[in-house]
């Protein structure tokens, strides 16, 4: 059974830094990964998505990376700001069955 | 382009009543799938549907129904509603028929049972 899980639960950096985030799974049989966006009490916004034969896709200041052989994925984020405050979902797609969620990371960037 | 769109974004509900939560796709767009969000829990599977029939089912009991019209939008039923049944339920859309693409939620219902 696929599991996806999140470190830190919960992440708190000041502005301007640069952070990462993790992901991890346990089975490397994926169709793709896809990192969410979620902010208090919203549905979810897609920010990138990986398929399985993609090394790392990016958007902006967003760089996601997935290798599949560790069962791994970053999400890097650079010169944070206020405004990238929210939680942040992994989620991986293990074939022809449902998008498994990771539990989060809840991140704050401070002014 | 129009986003998923979920309604109603709201509902308070007593516990053995029945709540119906509707969700339009992405124009184009013929998969839906059905999610629950609880703190405690996180985000569960519910259904999910394609070109009206449904493709997967989560572990969830028989109150828990749901329906593809042919336009693509969705319903879900919930009934004899229950304190645990208090959550946010989102709705995603995809393009994708194999079912392999990228995936849109909409903003949710926010379901509270009293």
């Amino acid at each position: 059974k696929q599991e996806v899980t999140q470190i830190p639960a919960a992440l708190s950096v000041p502005e301007g830094e640069n952070l990462v985030l993790n992901c991890s799974f346990t089975d490397s049989a994926i169709y793709n990964l896809q990192w969410f966006r979620q902010d208090p009490g919203k549905g979810l916004t897609s920010l990138l998505l990986i398929q399985s034969s993609q090394r790392e896709q990016t958007s902006g200041r967003l760089n996601a990376s997935l290798d599949k052989s560790s069962g791994r994925s970053t999400l890097y984020i650079a010169a944070s700001q206020p405004g990238d405050s929210a939680t942040y979902l992994c989620a991986v797609k293990p074939g022809n069955t449902p998008l498994v969620f990771g539990k989060g990371t809840r991140l704050s960037v401070i002014a | 382009k129009a986003g998923v769109t979920q309604t109603p974004r709201y509902l308070i509900k007593t516990r053995g009543q029945q709540v119906t939560l509707s969700c339009s796709p992405i124009s184009g767009h013929r998969s839906v799938s059905w999610y629950q969000q609880t703190p405690g829990q996180g985000l569960q599977f519910l259904f999910e549907y394609f070109s009206e029939t449904q493709r997967n089912k989560g572990n969830f009991p028989g109150r828990f129904s749901g329906r593809q019209f042919s336009n693509s939008r969705s319903e879900m039923n919930v009934s004899t509603l229950e304190l645990g049944d208090s959550a946010l339920y989102l709705c995603a859309s995809s393009g994708d028929s194999a079912n392999t693409g990228e995936l849109f939620f909409g903003e949710g219902s926010r379901l509270t049972v009293l």
